[in-house]
C-alpha cells in the first residue's frame, strides 16, 4: 500500500530549543498532508491541513507561529515546533492523502509512523 | 468534531469475530464511515470505509444499517495483533478527519 515516511521517530531536545519534523509520501503523489497531535491515553487532535505551495490551515487553538508547517513539494511536509517547552512534548503524526496506483481511494488518508517529541 | 459514539471498550477471544459498533445518528447523505485502528505507539493504519453498501476487503467487514445511522466492524477471525484502538469516523470525502475517543480492542488467548 501507500508508504508514509516521518522523520524521526523520537527526539528529545532542551527547552527553547526547535525541532522540525519531515512527512514524506514515498510511492505517490501528495494531494494534501495533515498534522495531528497525540497526547498520552487521549485522541488524535487534527492540528493543520497543508496542500503543496500554499499556506496551512489550522485548527482552532494551534498557534500559527509556533507550529511552522513548509510543504514544499508534492512528497514533503515539515512540521517545526519553535521554542519547545516540556508542554510541547507528545506524539505527532502525519497523514496524506494522495493519488497514484497504491492509492485505494483518493480521500483515504495515509498514516506516518509518529514522531514522540520528549521536551526536557 | 467527531460525530460518532463507540464503546470505550471491548474484548474478544482469539479466532472468534470481534464486531466492533459505531452510532452516527446525525450523518448526512454526503458522508462516509471510514475506519481506522491505531496499535499503541504507531500511526493509525486504514482498514475500510462506506457509503451506504457494505464493504468486505482483505481485513473486515463493514455493515451499515439501512437508514445509515449506526454501523458495524467485523474482523472475522481476531488474532493477538488485533488488539488496538479502533477509530470510526463519519465524513464527507473531501473534509478533514476528526477522531474520536474510539474503542480499545483486547484480543484475549
Amino acid at each position: 500500500g501507500a508508504v508514509v515516511s516521518q522523520h524521526p521517530s523520537w527526539v528529545i531536545c532542551k527547552s527553547g530549543t526547535s525541532v522540525k519534523i519531515e512527512c514524506r509520501s514515498l510511492d505517490f503523489q501528495a494531494t494534501t498532508m495533515f498534522w495531528y497531535r497525540q497526547f498520552p491515553k487521549q485522541s488524535l487532535m487534527l492540528m493543520a491541513t497543508s496542500n503543496e505551495g500554499s499556506k496551512a490551515t489550522y485548527e482552532q487553538g494551534v498557534e500559527k507561529d509556533k507550529f511552522l508547517i513548509n510543504h514544499a513539494s508534492l512528497t514533503l511536509s515539515t512540521l517545526t515546533v519553535t521554542s519547545a517547552h516540556p508542554e510541547d512534548s507528545s506524539f505527532y503524526i502525519c497523514s496524506v492523502t494522495g493519488q497514484g496506483p497504491m492509492i485505494i481511494a483518493k480521500n483515504i488518508q495515509y498514516f506516518g509512523a509518529g514522531t514522540r517529541l520528549s521536551v526536557l | 468534531d467527531a460525530k460518532t459514539t463507540q464503546p470505550t471498550s471491548m474484548d474478544c477471544a482469539e479466532g472468534r469475530a470481534a464486531n466492533l459498533p459505531c452510532n452516527h445518528s446525525t450523518i448526512s447523505g454526503n458522508e462516509y464511515v471510514y475506519w481506522y485502528r491505531q496499535i499503541h505507539s504507531q500511526g493509525p493504519q486504514y482498514i475500510i470505509h462506506g457509503l451506504k453498501n457494505n464493504e468486505t476487503n482483505e481485513m473486515a467487514s463493514l455493515i451499515i444499517t439501512e437508514d445509515r445511522k449506526s454501523s458495524t466492524l467485523i474482523l472475522p477471525h481476531a488474532t493477538l495483533r488485533d488488539t488496538a484502538v479502533y477509530y470510526c469516523i463519519v465524513r464527507v470525502a473531501s473534509e478533514q478527519f476528526y477522531f474520536g475517543t474510539g474503542t480499545s480492542l483486547t484480543v484475549i488467548p
